[in-house]
C-alpha cells in the first residue's frame, strides 16, 4: 500500500521560503507524477504543481514565480520550496500521487498545516 | 478564484438520491480534460471518489456516480448515507492555465 508522509516546519515568518517534502513508502516513485496541493483553514483545494520523476514539472500560474518542486528518486521524497510567503500561504499542504494515465490524484498524505506568522 | 463552479452546498435525507454539478468552461471540461471527484470528510485528506469521468476506484461504493457532457460533470449519490456527509471537489486541467490543474469550489453535502 503506497503511502505519503509530508514533513517540514510547521511555523514560517513572512517573507522567508516554505520548505515541505514527501516521503513515499510502499511504493516507487519512479513513472509517476508527484503534487502537491494546499487548502487555507476553512476554505477549499489549491492546486499547487507536479513533477515527473524526470523532473519535469507544471505549476499553477499564480503560484509560479515563488515555487519550485523537485525529486530525488534516490531517497523516494519529492519537495516543495515556495519563496517570499505571506499570511496568505496559511494552510494544509498535502503531496500525492499523480498517475500518467489518470492525472487524478489517488493517494494522499494526512496533510500538514503550515503557519506563515512573525 | 477557481475556474470550475460547484454548488457551495445540498442536502438529503437517508436513501435519496443527491446530485453535485461541476461547471467549467471551453478550456477545461470543454476541452477534453477529464475530471475527479474527491471525497473529503471533516478533517482528513480528500480521498479520490471518481477518476476520469465515471471510473470508481477500488473499494468506493457503486452508491457513487459520475458523468460529463459538454463544459459540466456531475457526481451522483444515490441511497444516501450517514456517512456520506462531507465535502465534494471536483477537479480537472485548463489548457487556459498552461495544462495546470484546478479544483472545483467545494460542496458541503449535509445528511437530514
Amino acid at each position: 500500500q503506497v503511502q505519503l508522509q509530508e514533513s517540514g516546519p510547521g511555523l514560517v515568518k513572512p517573507s522567508e521560503t516554505l520548505s515541505l517534502t514527501c516521503t513515499v513508502s510502499g511504493g516507487s516513485i519512479r513513472n509517476y507524477y508527484w503534487s502537491w496541493i494546499r487548502q487555507p483553514p476553512g476554505k477549499g483545494l489549491e492546486w499547487i504543481g507536479y513533477i515527473f520523476d524526470s523532473g519535469s514539472t507544471n505549476y499553477n500560474p499564480s503560484l509560479k514565480s515563488r515555487v519550485t518542486i523537485s525529486v530525488e528518486t534516490s531517497k523516494n521524497q519529492f519537495s516543495l520550496k515556495l519563496s517570499s510567503v505571506s499570511a496568505a500561504d496559511t494552510a494544509v499542504y498535502y503531496c500525492a500521487r499523480t498517475p500518467y494515465s489518470t492525472s487524478s490524484h489517488d493517494y494522499w498524505g494526512q496533510g500538514t498545516l503550515v503557519t506563515v506568522s512573525s | 478564484q477557481s475556474v470550475l463552479t460547484q454548488p457551495p452546498s445540498v442536502s438529503g435525507a437517508p436513501g435519496q438520491r443527491v446530485t453535485i454539478s461541476c461547471t467549467g468552461s471551453s478550456s477545461n471540461i470543454g476541452a477534453g480534460y477529464d475530471v475527479n471527484w474527491y471525497q473529503q470528510l471533516p478533517g482528513t485528506a480528500p480521498k479520490l471518489l471518481i477518476y476520469g469521468n465515471s471510473n470508481r476506484p477500488s473499494g468506493v461504493p457503486d452508491r457513487f456516480s459520475g458523468s460529463k457532457s459538454g463544459t459540466s460533470a456531475s457526481l451522483a449519490i444515490t441511497g444516501l448515507q450517514a456517512e456520506d456527509e462531507a465535502d465534494y471537489y471536483c477537479q480537472s486541467y485548463d489548457s487556459s492555465l498552461s495544462g495546470s490543474g484546478v479544483f472545483g469550489t467545494g460542496t458541503k453535502v449535509t445528511v437530514l
